[in-house]
Protein backbone atom coordinates (compact mmCIF):
# COMPACT_ATOMS: atom_id res chain seq x y z
CA UNK A 1 0.00 0.00 0.00
CA UNK A 2 0.86 3.72 -0.18
CA UNK A 3 3.34 5.10 2.21
CA UNK A 4 3.77 7.85 5.12
CA UNK A 5 2.31 10.75 3.29
CA UNK A 6 3.04 14.61 4.20
CA UNK A 7 1.79 17.66 3.20
CA UNK A 8 2.42 20.04 2.23
CA UNK A 9 5.84 19.23 0.73
CA UNK A 10 7.47 22.92 1.19
CA UNK A 11 5.75 25.73 3.20
CA UNK A 12 6.91 29.18 2.91
CA UNK A 13 5.61 31.36 5.69
CA UNK A 14 6.15 35.18 7.13
CA UNK A 15 6.83 35.11 11.22
CA UNK A 16 4.35 35.46 13.09
CA UNK A 17 1.78 32.87 11.16
CA UNK A 18 0.49 30.25 12.00
CA UNK A 19 0.91 26.76 9.48
CA UNK A 20 -0.28 23.43 9.76
CA UNK A 21 1.58 20.32 8.94
CA UNK A 22 -0.21 17.17 7.53
CA UNK A 23 0.80 13.53 7.83
CA UNK A 24 -1.33 10.35 6.75
CA UNK A 25 0.26 7.48 8.13
CA UNK A 26 0.59 3.89 6.75
CA UNK A 27 -2.90 2.11 6.92
CA UNK A 28 -3.07 0.24 10.63
CA UNK A 29 -0.07 1.73 12.06
CA UNK A 30 -0.92 2.96 15.42
CA UNK A 31 1.73 4.72 16.48
CA UNK A 32 2.86 8.22 14.94
CA UNK A 33 5.93 10.40 15.11
CA UNK A 34 6.95 14.00 14.69
CA UNK A 35 10.70 14.62 14.16
CA UNK A 36 12.35 17.59 13.24
CA UNK A 37 15.59 17.78 11.34
CA UNK A 38 17.51 20.66 10.94
CA UNK A 39 20.13 21.93 8.17
CA UNK A 40 22.73 19.34 9.12
CA UNK A 41 21.60 18.54 12.41
CA UNK A 42 20.08 14.74 13.19
CA UNK A 43 16.56 14.03 13.78
CA UNK A 44 15.04 15.86 17.15
CA UNK A 45 12.50 13.93 18.89
CA UNK A 46 8.94 16.29 19.05
CA UNK A 47 6.25 14.28 20.01
CA UNK A 48 4.80 10.55 19.92
CA UNK A 49 0.75 9.56 19.46
CA UNK A 50 -0.22 6.13 20.06
CA UNK A 51 -3.76 5.68 19.10
CA UNK A 52 -5.29 9.57 19.23
CA UNK A 53 -3.40 9.97 22.48
CA UNK A 54 0.04 11.78 23.02
CA UNK A 55 2.00 9.95 25.87
CA UNK A 56 5.34 11.72 25.44
CA UNK A 57 5.09 15.02 23.93
CA UNK A 58 8.27 16.15 25.83
CA UNK A 59 10.29 17.05 22.81
CA UNK A 60 7.78 19.94 21.22
CA UNK A 61 10.02 22.86 22.45
CA UNK A 62 8.00 25.45 23.15
CA UNK A 63 4.00 26.25 23.90
CA UNK A 64 3.60 27.63 20.51
CA UNK A 65 3.85 24.04 18.84
CA UNK A 66 0.83 21.27 19.87
CA UNK A 67 0.01 18.32 17.79
CA UNK A 68 -3.07 16.31 17.60
CA UNK A 69 -4.34 12.80 16.14
CA UNK A 70 -7.82 11.88 15.32
CA UNK A 71 -9.05 8.40 14.61
CA UNK A 72 -5.89 6.92 15.20
CA UNK A 73 -4.95 7.84 11.57
CA UNK A 74 -4.26 11.39 9.99
CA UNK A 75 -2.12 13.80 12.50
CA UNK A 76 -1.69 17.82 12.83
CA UNK A 77 1.03 19.32 13.66
CA UNK A 78 0.45 22.90 14.37
CA UNK A 79 3.16 25.97 14.89
CA UNK A 80 1.80 29.13 16.18
CA UNK A 81 3.68 32.74 15.39
CA UNK A 82 6.26 31.06 13.91
CA UNK A 83 9.54 32.71 14.19
CA UNK A 84 12.81 32.16 11.87
CA UNK A 85 14.08 29.31 14.50
CA UNK A 86 11.00 26.98 13.37
CA UNK A 87 12.60 26.46 10.05
CA UNK A 88 13.55 22.99 9.45
CA UNK A 89 12.37 19.63 7.75
CA UNK A 90 9.37 18.25 9.74
CA UNK A 91 9.35 14.34 9.50
CA UNK A 92 6.39 12.29 10.30
CA UNK A 93 6.75 8.69 10.62
CA UNK A 94 4.49 5.31 11.32
CA UNK A 95 5.32 2.41 13.22
CA UNK A 96 2.76 -1.20 13.24
CA UNK A 97 1.90 -1.72 17.49
CA UNK A 98 3.57 -5.39 17.52
CA UNK A 99 6.86 -6.42 17.51
CA UNK A 100 7.78 -4.57 14.69
CA UNK A 101 6.56 -1.34 16.49
CA UNK A 102 10.14 -0.40 17.03
CA UNK A 103 10.42 -0.22 12.94
CA UNK A 104 10.01 3.28 11.55
CA UNK A 105 8.49 4.61 8.07
CA UNK A 106 8.97 7.66 7.37
CA UNK A 107 7.08 10.53 5.57
CA UNK A 108 9.70 12.34 2.87
CA UNK A 109 8.95 15.53 5.14
CA UNK A 110 7.75 18.97 4.61
CA UNK A 111 10.27 22.24 4.47
CA UNK A 112 9.38 24.78 6.50
CA UNK A 113 10.90 28.16 5.83
CA UNK A 114 10.05 30.59 7.98
CA UNK A 115 10.66 34.61 5.97
CA UNK B 1 17.55 9.76 29.00
CA UNK B 2 19.43 7.69 26.15
CA UNK B 3 22.23 9.60 23.66
CA UNK B 4 23.97 8.82 20.64
CA UNK B 5 27.08 9.89 19.17
CA UNK B 6 27.88 9.10 15.68
CA UNK B 7 30.96 9.43 14.19
CA UNK B 8 32.41 10.55 11.35
CA UNK B 9 30.00 13.46 10.24
CA UNK B 10 30.90 13.04 6.75
CA UNK B 11 32.66 9.92 5.28
CA UNK B 12 34.68 10.02 1.86
CA UNK B 13 35.77 6.78 -0.42
CA UNK B 14 36.01 5.54 -3.35
CA UNK B 15 34.04 3.00 -5.47
CA UNK B 16 34.23 -0.30 -4.28
CA UNK B 17 36.27 0.45 -0.60
CA UNK B 18 34.62 -0.49 2.55
CA UNK B 19 32.77 2.21 4.50
CA UNK B 20 31.95 2.17 8.28
CA UNK B 21 30.23 4.00 10.33
CA UNK B 22 30.15 4.43 14.72
CA UNK B 23 28.08 5.11 17.11
CA UNK B 24 28.06 4.85 20.67
CA UNK B 25 24.88 5.14 23.65
CA UNK B 26 24.63 5.70 26.90
CA UNK B 27 21.85 4.10 28.63
CA UNK B 28 22.58 0.15 28.98
CA UNK B 29 18.27 -0.64 28.78
CA UNK B 30 19.09 0.24 25.11
CA UNK B 31 18.09 -3.09 23.07
CA UNK B 32 17.70 -2.16 19.54
CA UNK B 33 19.41 -0.10 17.52
CA UNK B 34 18.58 0.53 13.87
CA UNK B 35 20.09 2.02 10.84
CA UNK B 36 18.24 4.31 8.22
CA UNK B 37 19.29 5.93 5.29
CA UNK B 38 18.13 9.14 3.77
CA UNK B 39 18.40 10.31 0.31
CA UNK B 40 18.35 13.61 -0.84
CA UNK B 41 14.75 14.97 -0.78
CA UNK B 42 13.23 12.04 0.88
CA UNK B 43 12.86 10.53 4.71
CA UNK B 44 14.86 8.38 6.13
CA UNK B 45 13.94 4.35 5.31
CA UNK B 46 15.34 1.65 7.80
CA UNK B 47 17.90 -0.75 5.93
CA UNK B 48 19.32 -2.57 8.92
CA UNK B 49 18.48 -3.37 12.51
CA UNK B 50 20.15 -5.30 15.56
CA UNK B 51 18.91 -6.37 18.74
CA UNK B 52 20.80 -6.79 21.84
CA UNK B 53 20.72 -10.20 22.05
CA UNK B 54 23.13 -10.90 18.90
CA UNK B 55 26.61 -9.52 18.11
CA UNK B 56 26.18 -9.18 14.30
CA UNK B 57 24.00 -9.14 10.95
CA UNK B 58 24.61 -8.62 7.72
CA UNK B 59 22.50 -8.14 4.62
CA UNK B 60 24.33 -8.71 1.32
CA UNK B 61 26.68 -5.65 1.48
CA UNK B 62 25.80 -4.01 4.76
CA UNK B 63 26.12 -5.56 8.11
CA UNK B 64 26.05 -4.21 11.80
CA UNK B 65 28.17 -5.04 14.88
CA UNK B 66 27.34 -4.53 18.31
CA UNK B 67 29.10 -4.47 20.95
CA UNK B 68 26.75 -4.42 24.25
CA UNK B 69 30.17 -4.25 26.80
CA UNK B 70 30.82 -0.88 25.29
CA UNK B 71 28.06 0.33 24.41
CA UNK B 72 28.92 1.08 20.80
CA UNK B 73 27.45 -0.04 17.53
CA UNK B 74 28.61 0.06 13.90
CA UNK B 75 27.56 0.11 9.93
CA UNK B 76 29.79 -1.65 7.65
CA UNK B 77 29.44 -1.16 4.00
CA UNK B 78 31.22 -3.47 1.52
CA UNK B 79 31.54 -2.69 -1.83
CA UNK B 80 30.55 0.52 -1.98
CA UNK B 81 29.06 2.08 -5.12
CA UNK B 82 27.38 5.63 -6.02
CA UNK B 83 24.27 4.79 -5.46
CA UNK B 84 25.34 4.31 -1.48
CA UNK B 85 25.41 7.92 -1.21
CA UNK B 86 23.48 9.56 1.37
CA UNK B 87 22.83 10.26 5.18
CA UNK B 88 23.26 7.63 7.39
CA UNK B 89 21.21 7.36 10.65
CA UNK B 90 22.19 5.04 13.71
CA UNK B 91 19.87 5.31 16.39
CA UNK B 92 18.85 3.47 20.03
CA UNK B 93 15.67 2.71 21.91
CA UNK B 94 13.99 -0.05 24.09
CA UNK B 95 11.98 -1.95 22.23
CA UNK B 96 8.42 -2.68 23.75
CA UNK B 97 6.56 -0.38 25.67
CA UNK B 98 6.48 3.67 24.69
CA UNK B 99 9.29 3.08 21.79
CA UNK B 100 10.76 6.27 21.43
CA UNK B 101 14.17 5.98 19.08
CA UNK B 102 17.26 8.28 20.07
CA UNK B 103 19.19 9.31 16.77
CA UNK B 104 22.24 10.37 15.89
CA UNK B 105 23.35 13.38 14.00
CA UNK B 106 24.28 11.25 10.71
CA UNK B 107 26.60 10.56 8.64
CA UNK B 108 26.91 12.06 4.73
CA UNK B 109 28.81 9.59 3.18
CA UNK B 110 29.81 10.19 -0.42
CA UNK B 111 30.82 7.93 -2.93
CA UNK B 112 33.47 8.65 -5.71
CA UNK B 113 32.93 6.93 -9.07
Amino acid sequence: GAGVSQSPSNKVTEKGKDVELRCDPISGHTALYWYRQSLGQGLEFLIYFQGNSAPDKSGLPSDRFSAERTGGSVSTLTIQRTQQEDSAVYLCASSLGDRDHEKLFFGSGTQLSVL
Amino acid sequence: GENVEQHPSTLSVQEGDSAVIKCTYSDSASNYFPWYKQELGKGPQLIIDIRSNVGEKKDQRIAVTLNKTAKHFSLHITETQPEDSAVYFCAASQAGGSYIPTFGRGTSLIVHP
